[in-house]
């Protein structure tokens, strides 16, 4: 089974804080994405990436940047927290880009920024 | 820019029903549709795949189906159970191979 796995499941940080989320995959896939999902509004892309080194803004990347140095890992980076950062942080992965490509996602991180 | 609405946004019903959640999108030249399952406060939980060139995919009690050419696709539950209770999304991939997500139905199944 494909597993993809984030650091934490529950973060409280203060605004200005640079805030680091951490996403793992354990399946070779060559596709990464952060979402973020509020009430409302659904699931938003953040960043994606297709390989490593590589990163594509998605909707809203305004206040976020990520790094993928392995393949397995893809990082979300808040480089000064606000309060309206506060939301779940959703990480996805997929195989390849393809007709058959199925999405798996992580259990996500409640990020709490007071 | 594709656009992916699920109608209705909330259903409640009684336990053993048999039901349709309803997923539609505006442009049809998708490669994919996947739908997914997701428990509060939990991450997205695959449960079908449908690729363009199939019309129907099934998993135990559920059977999902796509119409290209309509823009639409249906997750059928037969015998629902109590949990069964969640929220089901949508998500339809075109050329990027980037998913867009519908809104979800949250769905209750009472005793």
């Amino acid at each position: 089974d494909v597993k993809v796995t984030q650091s934490s499941r529950y973060l409280v940080k203060r605004t200005g804080e640079k805030v680091f989320l951490e996403c793992v995959q354990d399946m070779d896939h060559e596709n990464m994405f952060w979402y973020r999902q509020d009430p409302g509004l659904g699931l938003r892309l953040i960043y994606f990436s297709y390989d490593v080194k590589m990163k594509e803004k998605g909707d809203i990347p305004e206040g976020y940047s990520v790094s993928r140095e392995k393949k397995e890992r893809f990082s979300l980076i808040l480089e000064s927290a606000s309060t309206n950062q506060t939301s779940m942080y959703l990480c996805a992965s997929s195989l390849y880009r393809g007709s058959d490509n199925e999405q798996f996602f992580g259990p996500g991180t409640r990020l709490t920024v007071l | 820019k594709q656009e992916v609405t699920q109608i209705p946004a909330a259903l409640s019903v009684p336990e053993g029903e048999n039901l349709v959640l309803n997923c539609s999108f505006t442009d049809s030249a998708i490669y994919n549709l996947q739908w997914f399952r997701q428990d509060p406060g939990k991450g997205l939980t695959s449960l079908l795949l449908i690729q363009s060139s199939q019309r129907e995919q099934t998993s135990g009690r559920l059977n999902a189906s796509l119409d290209k050419s309509s823009g639409r696709s249906t997750l059928y539950i037969a015998a629902s159970q109590p949990g069964d209770s969640a929220t089901y999304l949508c998500a339809a991939s075109g050329g990027s191979y980037i998913p867009t997500f519908g809104r979800g139905t949250s769905l209750i199944v009472h005793p």
